[in-house]
């Protein structure tokens, strides 16, 4: 699976756009590139995956460049309850076998 | 559906103790795993299932035992607990994927925390 980095902590403010990026610079042609999120005491939850270009849906949208080297996730207008952590995982289904692989991921703390 | 179920959510050990923690999904997921979290790290895969009755070992499973007789169960066995095994454990489910494209998305249960004296 492609090692991803992504940074360990970001602020932001009520009602700001969010965007955390990942470098994933060895990843592969079949691989996808997928983000969850997991707040404090609780199993992490999938909030977007894509191959390239852009990805939106309810929660966030996925910018990919064309080299696909790195990715970023946008939230937009965040409130305090987007406070969590974000993992960015690089993996194919049937390479990987449908295992994760989660790196440190980002701590983002929204606050008022 | 209740989805990801898992029992007990705190434990606590002493050394040498066995128990079993316990997951079921009622998704008819296929494919099943456990993962430890330790304080401020991301999840390590111990162990996984893409079927009853097949397992496999993940990145961390020295320690640990699983078994899936059936679609919906898979519990973790901790043989002889030791305090290094003081972690959250997640169970997630998923299906599983017969073509091209991504990872499918897990569904994580709860956790369950433990600590071992």
């Amino acid at each position: 699976l492609a090692k991803t980095t992504q940074p360990i902590s970001m602020d932001s403010y009520e009602g700001q756009e969010v965007n955390i990026t990942c470098s994933h610079n060895n990843i592969a042609t079949n691989d996808y590139i997928t983000w969850y999120q997991q707040f404090p005491s609780q199993g992490p939850r999938f909030i977007i995956q894509g191959y390239k270009t852009k990805v939106t849906n309810e929660v966030a949208s996925l910018f990919i460049p064309a080299d696909r080297k790195s990715s970023t996730l946008s939230l937009p207008r965040v409130s305090l309850s987007d406070t969590a952590v974000y993992y960015c995982l690089v993996g194919a289904a049937k390479a990987a076998g449908n295992k994760l692989t989660f790196g440190g991921g980002t701590r983002v703390l929204v606050k008022p | 559906n209740a989805g990801v179920t898992q029992t007990p959510k705190f434990q606590v050990l002493k050394t040498g103790q066995s128990m079993t923690l316990q997951c079921a999904q009622d998704m008819n997921h296929e494919y099943m795993s456990w993962y430890r979290q330790d304080p401020g790290m991301g999840l390590r895969l111990i162990h996984y299932s893409v079927g009853a009755g097949i397992t496999d070992q993940g990145e961390v499973p020295n320690g640990y035992n699983v078994s899936r007789s059936t679609t919906e169960d898979f519990p973790l066995r901790l043989l002889s607990a030791a305090p290094s095994q003081t972690s959250v454990y997640f169970c997630a489910s998923s299906p599983t994927y017969r073509g091209s494209g991504g990872a499918n998305e897990q569904f994580f249960g709860p956790g369950t925390r433990l600590t071992v004296l």
